[in-house]
């Protein structure tokens, strides 16, 4: 059983480094999304992907927010010169066009010094 | 604002008891209802879903979870606690008007004591 996968698990950086989160999606799922969780709250969503294509963001995304899906397969989301604040857990997850359940990763828990 | 709101952020109930995990939301127009639950150290996992039909729809697990479109409600149920229910649960809402934007409550915390 396949389900999306997301690496790194875990990541501790010093504050002002740049960092890339990977997320594989299930792989005929055609939409993903990513979510940022910090601790005592639910998931926030960040963004959102048809195929190759980023048809949403939250205005939870900054400017040194970047996400790709260059192939429409995977997916990396990118922080550049993090803060503090970014601290928490990134969480992807991916469907089909035609349902609206979203499969879940594991997540990868981001620690900026 | 468009926004999902779990009133309890733990629950505490006997195995064998029934339980109830509460949710409300408030977006425009009619939504898609989700439930996730969460395990120590894993993945959000989906419960069930609610898009249109009947108003009581039944997940994995023994779950079920009642639409009320006038209270604006989707509470999570079920009959009989197990002990391995205790974890942490979601309650996420997709408005059809606007995008793709999935609202997640903060979640409410299950303890089933054997």
């Amino acid at each position: 059983d396949t389900g999306v996968s997301q690496n790194p698990r875990h990541k501790i950086t010093k504050r002002g480094q740049n960092v890339t989160f990977r997320c594989d999606p299930i792989s005929e799922h055609n939409r993903l999304y990513w979510y940022r969780q910090t601790l005592g709250q639910g998931p926030e969503f960040l963004t959102y992907f048809q195929n190759e294509a980023q048809l949403e963001k939250s205005r939870l995304l900054s400017d040194r927010f970047s996400a790709e899906r260059p192939k429409g397969s995977f997916s990396t989301l990118e922080i550049q010169r993090t803060e503090q604040g970014d601290s928490a857990m990134y969480l992807c997850a991916s469907s089909l066009s035609t349902q609206e359940t979203q499969y879940f990763g594991p997540g990868t828990r981001l620690l900026v010094l | 604002a468009q926004s999902v709101a779990q009133p309890e952020d733990q629950v505490n109930v006997a195995e064998g008891n029934p339980l109830t995990v509460k949710c409300t939301y408030s977006v425009s127009g009619n939504p898609y209802l989700f439930w996730y639950v969460q395990y120590p150290n894993r993945g959000l996992q989906f419960l069930l879903k609610y898009i249109t039909g009947d108003n009581l729809v039944k997940g994995s697990y023994g779950f079920e979870a009642e639409f009320n479109k006038s209270q604006t409600s989707f509470h999570l149920k079920k009959p009989s606690a197990l002990v391995s229910d205790s974890a942490l649960y979601f309650c996420a809402v997709r408005p059809l008007a606007g995008g793709f934007k999935t609202i997640f409550g903060a979640g409410t915390r299950l303890f089933v004591k054997a």
